[in-house]
């Protein structure tokens, strides 16, 4: 099974500010259709996960630009630009290039 | 719109079975993969079971195989998951996500996910 680690686990930042969430696969996500198979989700509280980012670098509908993912094989990082209030929850890096599908344990980011 | 609903989770004793149900709507149901998430109280988001669009895949976290099973009705854009000798571990808040694509291999993202519905084991 494939592993995902993210690090760190909590962030805490100033609005305005950058953040960047590191997530590391234990296989390469790179399959023979060209495709990277890595994913981001955020988790606002008391709610649903929402997709931020699909196939490392894509952003979702809606999902405004200061959100960017980059990365490849197995190393990849979310970054926010300029976070902001909205932006509090827990960040999940999801793999589902083989099953069973993974996410990373998560990381909480909050606001100074 | 994206809608999908899930309900039939409540409170149910260790090895007592219970059936989660998830209703669609607002996207061709038979066209796409779904998914079964949990998350346990204060923990992080753990694949379940998913389904491809004809139900010719289907998949299942070790935790779970041989005692969940997973489904759909097309007909009724409905998801399903029973869930049998449900164990302590078990409980936790379900989520019912759409995937990208049609199928569960290189499946690609969970676009839309549910409200969730919590499944409470206890004696």
């Amino acid at each position: 099974d494939i592993v995902m680690t993210q690090t760190p686990l909590s962030l805490s930042v100033t609005p305005g500010q950058p953040a960047s969430i590191s997530c590391k696969s234990s296989q390469s996500l790179l399959h023979s259709d060209g495709k990277t198979y890595l994913y981001w989700y955020l988790q606002k509280p008391g709610q649903s996960p929402q997709l931020l980012i699909y196939e490392v670098s894509n952003r979702f509908s809606g999902v405004p630009d200061r959100f960017s993912g980059s990365g490849s094989g197995t190393d990849f990082t979310l970054k926010i630009s300029r976070v902001e209030a909205e932006d509090v929850g827990v960040y999940y890096c999801m793999q589902s290039i083989q099953l069973p599908y993974s996410f990373g344990q998560g990381t909480k980011l909050e606001i100074k | 719109e994206v809608q999908l609903v899930e309900s039939g989770g409540g409170l149910v004793q260790p090895g007592r079975s219970l059936r989660l149900s998830c209703a669609a709507s607002g996207f061709t149901f038979d066209d796409y993969a779904m998914h079964w998430v949990r998350q346990a109280p204060g923990k992080g988001l753990e694949w379940v079971s998913g389904i491809s669009w004809n139900s010719g895949s289907i998949g299942y976290a070790d935790s779970v195989k041989g005692r969940f099973t997973i489904s759909r009705d097309n007909a009724k854009n409905s998801l399903y998951l029973q869930m049998n000798s449900l164990r302590a571990e078990d409980m936790a808040l379900y989520y019912c996500a759409k995937a990208e694509g049609y199928d569960i291999l290189t499946g690609g993202a969970l676009q839309h996910w549910g409200q969730g519905t919590l499944v409470t084991v206890s004696s």
